[in-house]
């Protein structure tokens, strides 16, 4: 069966630092992949989708990698701020179907 | 929020109350979804609409009774629920069931079954 992880549970980092997660799956192949920000007490957010085909996509101070043959993508938050300590969770798509990873927890320290 | 609302936000229940979570969504979408959320595990699918038919159901127990009386409402009937189905119930929308449509989700119902 299919397997979703995320490299691990939180992650704490100091401001102005890169915050980078993993995402890594097996028996698999997923048509895209997005990055979902969730709060506490708050449903998911909609971050960035990138596509099979897609090696790297940005949206300001986020980045996404996608790489079919390792299995992996790669989020990356750059400069992080205070304001970006949340849980972050993938989330792989064939059609309309996604199937979550269980999302790391990112502090970022003052 | 105004895109997804859902209600209540917090429900407390006893194994042989029955009980309805609502979920509205302002955005004219077509597809809406239901997720279940537990402590420290993934999002789980359980049903899918697209214009108000059915076209999923993640094997959900049948004591998890879902709704879509139009585009814009979704309910999900709670019956003679376990324990193990408290959970963070997530409502969610798209455009469309299309490929890679953004899911828009609503803030959640946080259920507690005695």
């Amino acid at each position: 069966s299919q397997k979703i992880e995320q490299n691990s549970e939180a992650l704490n980092i100091q401001e102005g630092k890169t915050a980078t997660l993993t995402c890594n799956y097996t028996n698999y192949s997923p048509a895209y992949l997005q990055w979902y920000r969730q709060d506490p007490g708050r449903g998911p957010v909609f971050l960035l989708l990138i596509r099979e085909n897609e090696k790297e996509k940005r949206k300001e101070r986020l980045k996404v990698t996608f790489d079919t043959t390792l299995k992996q993508s790669l989020f990356h938050i750059t400069a992080s701020q205070p304001a970006d300590s949340a849980t972050y969770l993938c989330a792989l798509g064939d059609d309309y179907k996604l199937s979550f990873g269980a999302g790391t927890t990112v502090t970022v320290r003052a | 929020e105004t895109g997804v609302t859902q209600t209540p936000r917090h429900l407390v229940m006893g194994m042989t109350n029955k009980k309805s979570l609502k979920c509205e969504q302002h955005l004219g979408h077509n597809a809406m979804y239901w997720y279940k959320q537990s402590a420290k595990k993934p999002l789980e699918l359980m049903f899918v609409y697209s214009l108000e038919e059915r076209v999923e159901n993640n094997s959900v127990p049948s004591r998890f009774s879902p709704e879509c009386p139009n585009s814009s409402h979704l309910f999900l009937h709670l019956h003679t629920l376990q324990p193990e189905d408290s959970a963070l119930y997530l409502c969610a929308s798209s455009q469309e069931t299309g490929e890679a449509d953004t899911q828009y989700f609503g803030p959640g119902t946080r259920l507690t079954v005695l």
